[in-house]
């Protein structure tokens, strides 16, 4: 049982380019979520998604995009990737919102020059 | 607005000395207040759960209680691999949203 998985680990990108980190869960959980986390900022909720095919704005959705086709798989997308985006971001997903606790992916580390 | 907010930002423990942590939230019609702990390029890792006022919750050497404004996190003769940083998080009545506290930096030393 993998639990979450996040690929790529670490990724460099220049301002401009457009990316998608990968998150996949084998649990069949319904709730999935991305964040992001900042020195001295804590996590914060980019977009999540409630199931597949339904996905919604979190607290920093700007110049991100989410799409869920399946229960197991949550992109998520930078458009144009900013040097604002340079952070550690994390695929989180539980059984049923709040009800469960959530398992974290091990994060992607983006740096954006 | 919805805050949580950990205090105190990093402690520095010798091996035995017992703790808390302290997490005070004004999170709107509050469902739940979560603890994880998060080790240095790892995702958190959950620890606790808690519902309602007066409920407590125990793993190891670890503690978690509430009350209505805030949480703490009891650590009793902490040794020097319960060094992590914990985090806390308010779950929101309405919507479908974790508010993250920014978290505190345990060091515990031999």
């Amino acid at each position: 049982n993998a639990g979450v998985t996040q690929t790529p680990k670490f990724q460099v990108l220049k301002t401009g380019q457009s990316m998608t980190l990968q998150c996949a869960q084998d649990m069949n959980h319904e709730y999935m979520s991305w964040y992001r986390q900042d020195p001295g900022m804590g996590l914060r909720l980019i977009h999540y998604s409630v199931g597949a095919g339904i996905t919604d704005q979190g607290e920093v959705p700007n110049g991100y995009n989410v799409s869920r086709s399946t229960t197991e798989d949550f992109p998520l997308r930078l458009l144009s990737a900013a040097p604002s985006q340079t952070s550690v971001y994390f695929c989180a997903s539980m059984a049923s919102f709040g009800n469960t606790e959530a398992f974290f992916g091990q994060g992607t580390r983006l740096t954006v020059v | 607005e919805d805050q949580v907010t950990q205090s105190p930002e990093a402690l520095r423990l010798q091996e035995g000395e017992s703790s808390s942590l302290n997490c005070s939230y004004t999170v709107s019609g509050l469902r739940g207040l979560f603890w994880y702990r998060q080790d240095p390029g790892k995702g958190p890792e959950f620890l606790f759960t808690l519902y309602s006022a007066g409920e407590e919750k125990e793993k190891e050497r670890l503690k978690a209680t509430l009350t209505k404004k805030e949480s703490f996190l009891h650590i009793t003769a902490p040794k020097p691999e319960d060094s992590a940083t914990y985090l806390c998080a308010g779950l929101h009545n309405a919507g479908n949203m974790l508010t993250f506290g920014g978290g505190t930096r345990l060091m515990v030393k031999p």
